[in-house]
Formats: structure tokens, sequence, C-alpha cells
């Protein structure tokens, strides 16, 4: 089945360090891949997806690219914000239902 | 923007008691899911719904799960008879097409809390 592995932390930085969260993912088709973030208190946004291999979702400052051969979709950032603190989880959707499972969320502590 | 929205955004009941979660999905999509997460853990896929009828559940989604659209805007997910172990945060997701390509959009979640 599909499954995702990511990074577990919790990561703690200072502001304007910079940031990577490894995710790995096992599937059997060929699926998209998502980072969703949840600040404190919300739900799930999509902050960026891939859909194909070689592919680079970027959103807010956050960067991540499709390696099919390393079966990986880890994000980055550059220089981060305390405003960037928050749950992020990496996801693979795929066939037949394309319901999305989930990495175990990694948390990110920015500090000023 | 278009998006997702759940009611109750918190939800207290008492164990054995039915409980109606609520969501209105983004007008114009057609694909629809409950997702759960219990406090710390992951966001576990429960149910995803097409066409009037479940195409997809987890083993979560016991007989004590039910989902339904009543009429053309609702998406609601009843639990019969609540346990100490479904307390978490359940998240309703719409999707507009039928492709992997395609985001599910996430509303704000009820936090369900089983005494």
């Amino acid at each position: 089945g599909n499954s995702v592995t990511q990074m577990e932390g919790p990561v703690t930085l200072s502001e304007e360090a910079f940031l990577t969260i490894n995710c790995t993912y096992t599937a059997t088709g060929y699926p998209s891949l998502f980072w969703y973030v949840q600040y404190p208190g919300e739900g799930l946004q999509l902050l960026l997806k891939a859909t194909k291999a070689d592919d680079k979702g970027s959103n807010k400052g956050f960067e991540a690219t499709y390696r099919k051969e390393t079966t990986s979709f880890h994000l980055e950032k550059g220089s981060v914000q305390v405003s960037d603190s928050a749950v992020y989880f990496c996801a693979l959707s795929d066939a037949p239902g394309y319901k999305l499972s989930f990495g175990a969320g990694t948390t990110v502590t920015v500090r000023a | 923007e278009p998006e997702v929205t759940q009611t109750p955004s918190h939800q207290v009941t008492q164990m054995g008691q039915e409980v109606i979660l609520r969501c209105v999905p983004i007008s114009n999509h057609l694909y629809f899911y409950w997702y759960r997460q219990i406090l710390g853990q992951k966001v576990e896929f429960l149910v995803s719904f097409y066409n009037n009828e479940i195409s997809e559940k987890s083993e979560i989604f016991d007989d004590q799960f039910s989902v339904e659209r009543p009429d053309g805007s609702n998406f609601t997910l009843k639990i019969r008879s609540t346990k100490l172990e479904d307390s978490a945060m359940y998240f309703c997701a719409s999707r507009a097409g039928g492709g992997a390509t395609d985001t599910q959009y996430f509303g704000p979640g009820t936090r369900l809390t089983v005494l």
C-alpha cells in the first residue's frame, strides 16, 4: 500500500535559518505529492504540490521537488520567519480513489 | 475564494451518544472526504464519497460510522454510538475532479470530545 515517511522533529530554528524537512514515499502507481501546513489552532492548508516526476512545487518561499529515483519530496525554505511556525505534513494521492495518505507531521518552531 | 466549512467547531458529547458532524464542500466539487486526527497523531483517512455513494473507506470506518449527502450542499458524518477513542479533530475535504492532480481542500475541522 501507499505510505509516507516524514522527518519527525520537532524542529526549532532561528529566524532566517534554512529549513529542510525530509519526506519519502512508497506508492504502487504514479502519485501526486503534496505538502500541507497546519498553523496553531487551524485546519490543513495546501502549501504546494507536484504531480509528476521532476516537477517542482513552490509557494511562499517554500519549494519541493518530486524525485522519482529517490522517491522523495523534501520541503525546503531558504530563510524562515516566525510566522512559518506550524506543523508540516507530507502527503500523497494515488489511484484509484485519490485519498490522501499523510506522513506523521513535523512541528517547526521559528524563534525571533 | 470558495472554502469548505464545517460545523460545529467543537462538539462535546457523552459516550454512547450519537453525533452528526456537518460539512459544506466547495460548490462545484464532486468528491468528498472525511479524515480524522487524534491529538498529536497523523491525519488518517476515513471515507471518500462520490456520486452519492461511498467509494472507499478505511478500517476505522466501521458500522458505527455513516456518511450522507442529504441535499445538494451538505455532507455529514454520523457516529452512532460514540466511544472515548472517537475523540479527535475531524476534517472534511472536497475535490473538484477525478484525477490525482486535483487538490483536496480542507475545512477548518470539528473537534469532537467524548466524555
